[in-house]
């Protein structure tokens, strides 16, 4: 069965710090993977896509077939990241999103 | 462009009651979701109407809930009766295609309490 785990709930670092939000999942297909994020008072949105191989406000996220992993990670934590980020695996054949429960990102001063 | 419009905001019932929830999609997407949202969770799909047609209803408990969209535009989602358990943030999200790589757009959600 598909599942998607991210193991921290909360992540806090000071403002320039490296982040790594983690995200570990277990699929028998062949994965594609997401990251959903959802600011204060905000509504839920896409951040990026691994297939896309994008950088979205600084971010990036590699997709480790290896480890089944795909971590978001940010060179420099910028107050404005403070947010809850969901990693999320397309199943169903393109149609249907798991996500993981969250990890919530605190980026302080 | 608007975005995704839900109603209500936020909705406090008592166990074995009913309520119900609206969500208008983004105009021109054919693909509308329901998801469920338990406190310190993410979001579970519920069911996923293309058009007016359910395209994946696999984890909606049909027991109680059930949802429509007749017109293939507004949906709406019924509890009946509510349990303690169902007390989350159902988000409704539209899309142009099926395919969720075209990308999602999230409604503001209800948070309902079942007291």
């Amino acid at each position: 069965a598909q599942r998607v785990t991210q193991p921290e709930k909360l992540l806090s670092v000071f403002k320039g710090a490296p982040v790594e939000l983690k995200c570990n999942y277990s699929y028998s297909g062949s994965p594609e993977l997401f990251w959903y994020v959802q600011y204060s008072r905000q509504r839920l949105q896409l951040l990026l896509r691994h297939i896309s191989r994008e950088s979205i406000k600084g971010f990036t996220a590699d997709l480790n077939k290896g480890e089944t992993s795909f971590h978001l990670k940010k060179p420099f934590a910028q107050e404005e990241d403070s947010a809850m980020y969901y990693c999320a695996l397309l199943t169903g054949g393109g149609n249907k999103l798991t996500f993981g429960t969250g990890t919530q990102l605190k980026v302080e001063l | 462009e608007a975005g995704v419009a839900q109603s209500p905001r936020y909705k406090i019932i008592e166990k074995r009651q009913s309520v119900a929830f609206w969500c208008n999609p983004i105009s021109g997407h054919a693909t509308l979701y329901w998801y469920q949202q338990i406190l310190g969770q993410g979001p579970k799909l519920l069911i996923q109407f293309q058009n007016n047609g359910v395209v994946d209803d696999s984890q909606l408990p049909k027991d109680r809930f059930s949802a429509e969209r007749l017109k293939g535009v507004d949906s709406t989602l019924k509890i009946q009766p509510a349990k303690l358990e169902d007390s989350a943030v159902y988000l409704c999200a539209s899309s142009s295609t099926p395919d969720v790589r075209a990308g999602q757009f999230f409604g503001p959600g209800t948070r309902l309490t079942v007291l």
